[in-house]
């Protein structure tokens, strides 16, 4: 099984529509969990941290959720320029420099 | 600014050619990562580094290898016995977390290698 898991898409949407993205991890000893954004042949750019609390960013909100194992990503009227790849990253505290990436989901924006 | 310094950006190398990327970070990051990304998948670990002069292999350190002289600096070497090199090959580094959420991957912007 792998450590961590996302439906590689694409979704597409229309300008303005909210999106939601799901990443599920394995191993429950996992400490610290991120959203990276990956454009085309660029490399991955953090977009924001994951707290227990949940957290928020402008049109961007993140959740955890520790008793399923999974964290969240949903995007608020998405603009064109979200068009991306979205990377899910979770590291663990036994191994708190090693992280896992998920492969990724693909985001298409359309007008 | 700091940052993370990938070079060379393109790189092309002969079948049975050794060839190392270089990845220079001035963040003061104790712990540094070599990753390969291939079309359409997600990012696999080479090799890490948690500190000057050690090193551990990651899930695919086949044909690789890497040396940790100075905490700015992580060369990767693609020697010969990597039967599969061509891919985009991305360098990180990273602090220590002190707490959630803190000190997630800073990536220098990758070198392309391309075997001909």
């Amino acid at each position: 099984r792998k450590e961590v898991e996302q439906d590689p898409g694409p979704f597409n949407v229309p300008e303005g529509a909210t999106v939601a993205f799901n990443c599920t991890y394995s191993n429950s000893a996992s400490q610290s969990f991120f959203w990276y954004r990956q454009d085309c042949r660029k490399e991955p750019k953090l977009l924001m941290s994951v707290y227990s609390s949940g957290n928020e960013d402008g049109r961007f909100t993140a959740q955890l959720n520790r008793a399923s194992q999974y964290i969240s990503l949903l995007i608020r009227d998405s603009k064109l320029s979200d068009s991306a790849t979205y990377l899910c990253v979770v590291n663990s505290m036994y191994n708190f420099n090693k992280f896992y990436f998920g492969s990724g989901t693909k985001l298409n924006v359309k007008p | 600014d700091g940052g993370i310094t990938q070079s060379p950006k393109y790189l092309f190398r002969k079948e049975g050619q050794n060839v190392t990327l270089s990845c220079e970070q001035n963040l003061n990051h104790d712990a540094m990562y070599w990753y390969r990304q291939d079309p359409g998948q997600g990012l696999r670990l080479i090799y890490y580094s948690q500190i000057v002069n050690d090193f551990q292999k990651g899930d695919i350190a086949e044909g690789y290898s890497v040396s940790r002289e100075k905490k700015e600096s992580f060369p990767l070497t693609v020697t010969s016995a990597q039967k599969n090199p061509t891919a985009f090959y991305l360098c990180a580094s990273s602090g220590m977390f002190s707490r959630e959420g803190d000190y997630g991957y800073t990536f220098g912007s990758g070198t392309r290698l391309t075997v001909v």
